[in-house]
């Protein structure tokens, strides 16, 4: 019974190609997120999602774009993949109403080349 | 600005030695909440504990401790006895009090424990 699943756990594709990342959690949480944790282990928010409604949206390229169908998915596209955007993803979610500890899936290990 | 600081980078014991690693944070807010994640090797991120800015008691979970305190601004994380096992990067985290808000990360500390 996994909690915060994402697919795929790594992802290698060639620079310029469209990718997207899946996550979904079977949590009940209200808010999920997408963390970018680069090749230094530092880790940061790039989006929130509050029941299907954007939070937050830090200063990343447009090429990043996030997609929430329902409050148990946020997945995440990216266009026209650069070198730079090789990294792992994290998705994490969280409930609101009790707390705010996030729990995070498995990462996505994205290798562009 | 929030921030947390993870001053030590890196971390090498031996089995069975006690270990602390510190964590400083700054925040404007009355109210948020600290955390501390371990990232094995396998590479996902462990939720360890949760503390609550108005809540100062220190906690044990089994060889893990944790000391807060307001004044200095500090989390600390202490294991006890340490294990092969207990080899990861640990990071600490801020919360503000706030729906749907960002966790604010230190840079982690790489913790290797040799046997």
């Amino acid at each position: 019974d996994t909690a915060v699943s994402q697919t795929p756990k790594y992802l290698v594709t060639q620079m310029g190609n469209d990718k997207s990342i899946k996550c979904e959690q079977n949590l009940g949480h209200d808010t999920m997120y997408w963390y970018k944790q680069d090749s230094k282990k530092f880790l940061k928010i790039m989006f929130s999602y509050n029941n299907k409604e954007l939070i937050i949206n830090e200063t990343v390229p447009n090429r990043f774009s996030p997609k929430s169908p329902d409050k148990a998915h946020l997945n995440l596209h990216i266009n026209s993949l650069e070198l730079g955007d090789s990294a792992v993803y994290f998705c994490a979610s969280s409930q609101t109403s009790t707390t705010y500890t996030q729990y995070f899936g498995p990462g996505t290990r994205l290798t562009v080349l | 600005a929030q921030k947390v600081t993870q001053a030590q980078t890196e971390i090498s014991v031996v089995e069975k030695e006690d270990v602390t690693l510190d964590c400083v944070y700054e925040t404007r807010d009355t109210t948020y909440y600290l955390f501390w994640y371990k990232q094995p090797p396998s590479g996902e991120l462990v939720f360890l504990i949760r503390r609550n800015s108005f809540d100062e008691q220190n906690e044990i979970s089994g060889r893990y401790s944790w000391n807060f305190q307001k004044s200095t601004s500090s989390f600390n994380f202490t294991i006890t006895a340490s294990q092969v096992v207990d080899s990861a990067v640990y990071f600490c985290a801020l919360s503000p009090d706030q729906a749907g808000t960002a966790l604010i990360f230190g840079k982690g500390t790489t913790l290797s424990v040799s046997s």
